[in-house]
């Protein structure tokens, strides 16, 4: 059984680009929630997906985007970047069983370190 | 809107040592989950211990327990024995009935030898 993957490791951009990170989620899992960690912060909901569709979305402006894939795994995409945008980015994949009202453990992969210039 | 406090920002302990970390939470449900996630250095998130509030019986993982009290809305991590490998940032965490992870700001732990 594999774990969570989170591709590239750190990312630089500067101010105004865009950015796709990845996350393959673990071995049987269907769902897929993206976090936001600033530094010395715990990490902040940015959206989460099931079965392809998005399942809700935090407080983050329509420039943070994402897909889910067939296969589950997802992407989270940042258009214009912002020097706030510099943070750790977390991908969390679950096993959501349908009609089960947040029983799901979420489990963490590795991060990707995003730093905005 | 569901808050997670914890209000040790650092903590220290010595080796072999036991150690309690405190979390308060806040919210109207009454079925959800709660968590303790670890955070070395290298910034995995690793699942210590988990919850489930109609548990009245607390979560015991090896050298990790927690002292779940409902009616308080508190829900503290417990380590005995630590070890250096102790050494991270700890998050509580409360699962919303939509499959939402809230977090608590962490607090640091610092095992010494």
């Amino acid at each position: 059984e594999t774990g969570v993957t989170q591709s590239p490791t750190h990312l630089i951009k500067t101010r105004g680009q865009q950015v796709t990170l990845r996350c393959s989620s673990q071995s049987g899992h269907n769902t897929v929630s993206w976090y936001q960690q600033a530094l010395g912060q715990g990490p902040q909901f940015i959206f989460q997906y099931y079965r392809e569709e998005e399942n809700g979305r935090g407080n983050f402006p329509p420039r943070f985007s994402g897909l889910q894939f067939p296969n589950y795994s997802s992407e989270l995409n940042v258009n214009a970047l912002e020097l706030d945008d510099s943070a750790l980015y977390l991908c969390a994949s679950s096993l959501d069983l349908a009609g089960g009202p947040g029983t799901d453990t979420q489990y963490f992969g590795p991060g990707t370190r995003l730093t905005v210039l | 809107a569901q808050t997670v406090t914890q209000s040790q920002p650092e903590m220290s302990v010595q080796e072999a040592e036991t150690v309690t970390l405190s979390c308060t939470y806040d919210t109207s449900e009454n079925n959800y989950y709660l968590f303790w996630y670890k955070q070395p250095p290298s910034r995995q998130m690793i699942l210590v211990i988990r919850q489930e509030a109609y548990k009245q019986q607390n979560a015991t993982e090896n050298r990790f327990s927690v002292n779940f009290q409902k009616a308080a809305k508190s829900f503290s991590l417990k380590i005995s024995d630590s070890q250096l490998g102790d050494t991270a940032m700890y998050f509580c965490a409360f699962l919303r009935v939509d499959s939402k992870l809230v977090f608590g700001a962490g607090t640091i732990l610092r095992v010494k030898s």
